[in-house]
């Protein structure tokens, strides 16, 4: 089964400033990592999403890097804001139908 | 909008009360999926329906069903709550292509809150 360990727990970041979350996996078998953004009392929401074939996917404020020889991929966000601070969760799929598997959280903060 | 909704979104139910959640969704995908969510923790596959076929998760508690009438809705059956099964409960949707492959796009309702007294 696919496992995702993700770091750090929590993060406190200033404001305009860069966070980073990063995420390891396992199994090279399936290559689609999501980023998933969970404010309080809300579902997770799907922000960005990389597959194998590129090392970089970018949108907006929001970028992912992936390294595939590592097993590695990570979350960047740029000029980060207030409005950013929310539960960010990488995952990874589990085969086929059977869903994704989530790392365990980053719980951000942009201070002000 | 497509979407998925989830009613109620909040739930209280009493100690062994039976409750049920329910799913709907407009986005017409094949798979959908039921996941409890703690304070604090990510999000933990339950089980899922692949059009009509139901997949539990080997560590999903017998006290958990599901059904899945028809495409657009999916409900959570929970027979006899315990203090323990307070959380958030969050449906997912996806369309997955045959043949499998890549892990697809998920996408999640608001969730149901429940809180057993």
């Amino acid at each position: 089964q696919q496992q995702v360990k993700q770091s750090p727990q929590s993060l406190i970041v200033q404001k305009g400033g860069i966070s980073i979350i990063n995420c390891a996996y396992e199994n090279t078998a399936f290559d689609y990592f999501p980023w998933y953004q969970q404010f309080p009392g809300k579902g997770p929401a799907l922000l960005i999403a990389i597959r194998p074939d590129v090392s970089e996917k970018k949108e907006g404020r929001f970028t992912i890097s992936f390294n595939k020889s590592a097993k590695q991929f990570s979350l960047h966000i740029m000029d980060s804001q207030p409005g950013d601070s929310a539960t960010y969760f990488c995952a990874a799929p589990r085969g086929g139908a059977d869903g994704l598997t989530f790392g365990k959280g980053t719980h951000l903060i942009i201070q002000p | 909008d497509a979407m998925v909704i989830q009613n109620p979104r909040y739930q209280v139910t009493q100690f062994g009360k039976p409750v049920t959640l329910s799913c709907s969704q407009t986005l017409n995908h094949n798979v959908m999926y039921w996941y409890q969510q703690k304070s604090s923790q990510a999000p933990k596959l339950l089980f899922h329906y692949y059009d009509k076929d139901f997949n539990n998760e080997a560590d999903t508690p017998d006290n958990f069903q599901s059904r899945r009438p028809n495409t657009s809705f999916c409900f959570l059956d929970i027979r006899s709550p315990g203090l323990g099964d307070a959380a958030m409960y969050l449906c997912a949707t996806s369309m997955v292509k045959a043949g499998g492959g890549y892990g697809e796009t998920q996408y999640f309702g608001p969730g149901t809150r429940l809180l057993v007294l």
